[in-house]
């Protein structure tokens, strides 16, 4: 099983500032296997990331994902209010794990 | 646009097998891939598993044991069995389609809480 490693923990920043958000792997795998999700309190979570850097249907091109091999990156490169949530990395290789998730919160 | 729903019993006895179905309406279940995740209180997110609409599957290792989803073409819907629960099995457990070749989930159910306690 790949372990998915999320870092920060938690990350407090101001509106209109840039959040970098990483996600290590235990080993290598495809980049077309790794998304990104966003969860607000008592929501679901939303995709935000497929294939490491594709953005789903109506996700601002705020937030961008990089990456290959074992590290991986989620920028949200100008915060708004809304953007306050935790970030979940997902990877798909024989089996499926999510990260432990990034807490984003805005000052 | 689809639409997913989950509907099932909020409260199971440990030992008995929680049973969940997943209402899609605005598409057809028989065109993806459908999963289950759950998430329990105040945790990060677990992968159940997933099943293509012709019938193969594929589980979270630690869950296979205890794990059964399966489709039912003729009423759009999907279900979860998970049997001999516990109250580590206590979450919110959510229905998604999975986009194909890329194995991420990109249209969620709102979520339905399950509690397990005698």
């Amino acid at each position: 099983e790949i372990v998915l490693t999320q870092s920060p923990g938690t990350l407090s920043l101001s509106p209109g500032e840039r959040a970098t958000l990483s996600c290590r792997a235990s080993q290598s795998f495809s980049s077309s296997f790794l998304a990104w999700y966003q969860q607000k309190p008592g929501q679901a979570p939303r995709l935000l990331v497929y294939g490491t850097s594709s953005r789903a249907t109506g996700i601002p091109d705020r937030f961008s994902g990089s990456g290959s091999g074992r590290v991986f990156t989620l920028i949200i490169s100008r915060l708004e209010p809304e953007d306050s949530a935790v970030y979940y990395c997902q990877q798909y290789g024989r089996s499926l794990t999510f990260g432990g998730g990034t807490k984003v919160e805005i000052k | 646009q689809v639409q997913l729903q989950e509907s099932g019993p909020g409260l199971v006895k440990p030992s008995e097998t929680l049973s969940l179905t997943c209402s899609v309406s605005g598409g057809s279940i028989s065109s993806n891939y459908w999963g289950w995740i759950r998430q329990p209180p105040g945790k990060g997110l677990e992968w159940i598993g997933y099943i293509y609409y012709s019938g193969s599957t594929n589980y979270n290792p630690s869950l296979k044991s205890r794990v059964t989803i399966s489709v039912d073409t003729s009423k759009n819907q999907l279900s979860l069995d998970l049997s001999s629960v516990t109250a580590a099995d206590t979450a919110v457990y959510y229905c998604a389609s999975v986009m194909p070749g890329f194995y991420a989930m990109d249209v969620w159910g709102q979520g339905t809480t399950v509690t397990v306690s005698s």
